[in-house]
């Protein structure tokens, strides 16, 4: 039973370059998350999206798009990287309120 | 702004002892609060969660404690072990918005055998 499964685990960018982190969930859960941890930040919302085919904005969403590509799948993409993106991202899924989220392992990124 | 501040960053205490991990919130709104526990390179896992109608809520060696007068909730770890130690984030969820799950920042906490 994998869960949330993100994919890459890893990244280094130059500054200006693009990217998509990938996420998948194999739980059936309608709402998918993209969070950031930061030092002494805690984890921000980036953007969610609370049932397929809709997606909104959360604490922190500039910067970033998201798709909700079907039930499983909700990618994050960084247009053009700035060294303030470094980060560690993490993805995660909710079957609904007021549920408990699964968050997948993790994937940092590192801009130069 | 912080809406959710957990002001210890560590916490060491001793194996067989409580562990006390504090959280303080500042929008009466929230109604649904949880505590998520991290080791290093994984993500957060669920630990316990209490709704606002409750004011305590346990599981096994873990209890969280609510006090809606004070905004404040907290998460007793009873016997503290080795393997608890982890940074333990605090969450809070509202009805208004209840995709937009708030965390604190977390707190460090060790045991020592």
């Amino acid at each position: 039973n994998a869960g949330v499964t993100q994919t890459p685990k890893f990244q280094v960018l130059k500054t200006g370059q693009s990217m998509t982190l990938q996420c998948a969930q194999d739980m059936n859960h309608n709402s998918m998350y993209w969070y950031r941890q930061d030092p002494g930040m805690g984890l921000r919302l980036i953007y969610y999206s609370a049932s397929e085919g809709t997606t909104d904005k959360g604490e922190v969403p500039n910067g970033y798009n998201v798709s909700r590509l079907n039930k499983r799948e909700f990618s994050l993409r960084l247009e053009s990287a700035a060294p303030s993106q470094t980060s560690v991202y993490f993805c995660a899924s909710r079957a609904g309120y007021p549920g408990e989220l699964f968050f997948g392992e993790g994937s940092r990124l590192t801009v130069l | 702004d912080q809406q959710v501040k957990q002001n210890s960053p560590s916490l060491s205490v001793q194996e067989g002892r409580i562990s006390i991990l504090n959280c303080d919130y500042t929008n009466s709104m929230f109604d649904y609060f949880l505590w998520y526990k991290k080791y290093p390179a994984e993500g957060p896992t669920f630990l316990i969660s209490i709704s606002s109608i409750k004011d305590k809520n346990e599981d096994g060696r873990f209890t969280v404690f609510l006090n809606k007068s004070a905004k404040h909730l907290s998460l007793h770890i009873v016997p503290s072990q080795p393997g608890d130690s982890a940074v333990y984030f605090c969450a809070v969820l509202g009805a208004a918005n209840n995709n937009d799950m708030r965390f604190g920042a977390g707190t460090r906490l060790t045991v020592k055998p």
